[in-house]
């Protein structure tokens, strides 16, 4: 069965410093993937999806994710962070035919002034 | 403005109570879904549907219900509530069945139950 897991529950990092969240899914055939944004008190909202176009995908905010099929990952990435970029962040992944989404655990993103 | 919308944001209640979760979407989107949210836990889905009296079992369906009588509403049921099923809840929805289809979230709801 697909799984998908989200490496850190926590990550802390300075304002203006990079941001990296990382995810692992398990399948062998490349599947979509997305990844969700969770602001304080709201519910999710899509960030950015890969859905077998470019492996190198551009969300809102300034987020980015590369599709890495050698390494099963889908990492988040923003070059500079901002206070408003923390909240609680999603992977997410659904095998193609299959209707289901298969969601990490999250990772909560702490900016620090 | 296109929405979800769940209705009570905010619930207290006691043990074996009815409850009803509503949720509404004004897209004209087939697919809708409820998750609840714990701590550490991530999103587990609880029930969903592909369409208009069309409705399956997510992952954690024991202790709800739903109907899909209408396109835009897929109420939640918690027939007698328990102490376990306190948590956030999320009703989405979407054009297409997931696959690579956007979801919607609504706001969540927060249940204690007592």
């Amino acid at each position: 069965a697909q799984s998908v897991t989200q490496l850190g529950s926590h990550v802390s990092v300075s304002e203006g410093a990079l941001v990296l969240l990382r995810c692992n899914y398990s399948s062998s055939v490349p599947p979509y993937l997305f990844w969700y944004v969770q602001y304080p008190n709201q519910g999710l909202q899509l960030l950015l999806k890969y859905t077998s176009a470019a492996t190198l995908v551009k969300g809102i905010n300034g987020f980015e994710a590369e599709f890495k099929k050698s390494e099963t990952s889908f990492h988040l990435t923003k070059p500079s962070a901002h206070m408003s970029d923390a909240a609680e962040y999603f992977c997410a992944v659904s095998d193609r035919g299959n209707y289901q989404l298969i969601w990490g655990a999250g990772t909560k993103l702490i900016i620090k002034p | 403005e296109a929405q979800v919308t769940q209705n009570p944001r905010y619930l207290i209640t006691v043990t074996g109570k009815k409850l009803t979760v509503t949720c509404s979407q004004n897209m004209n989107h087939e697919y809708m879904s409820w998750y609840r949210q714990d701590p550490g836990l991530g999103l587990r889905q609880i029930y969903y549907s592909m369409n208009v009296e069309v409705t399956d079992k997510g992952d954690v369906p024991e202790g709800y219900k739903v109907s899909r009588k209408e396109k835009r509403n897929f109420p939640l049921i918690l027939e007698s509530p328990s102490p376990n099923q306190t948590s956030l809840y999320f009703c989405a929805s979407s054009f297409f069945a997931g696959g690579d289809g956007e979801l919607f979230f609504g706001e969540g709801s927060r249940l204690t139950v007592l």
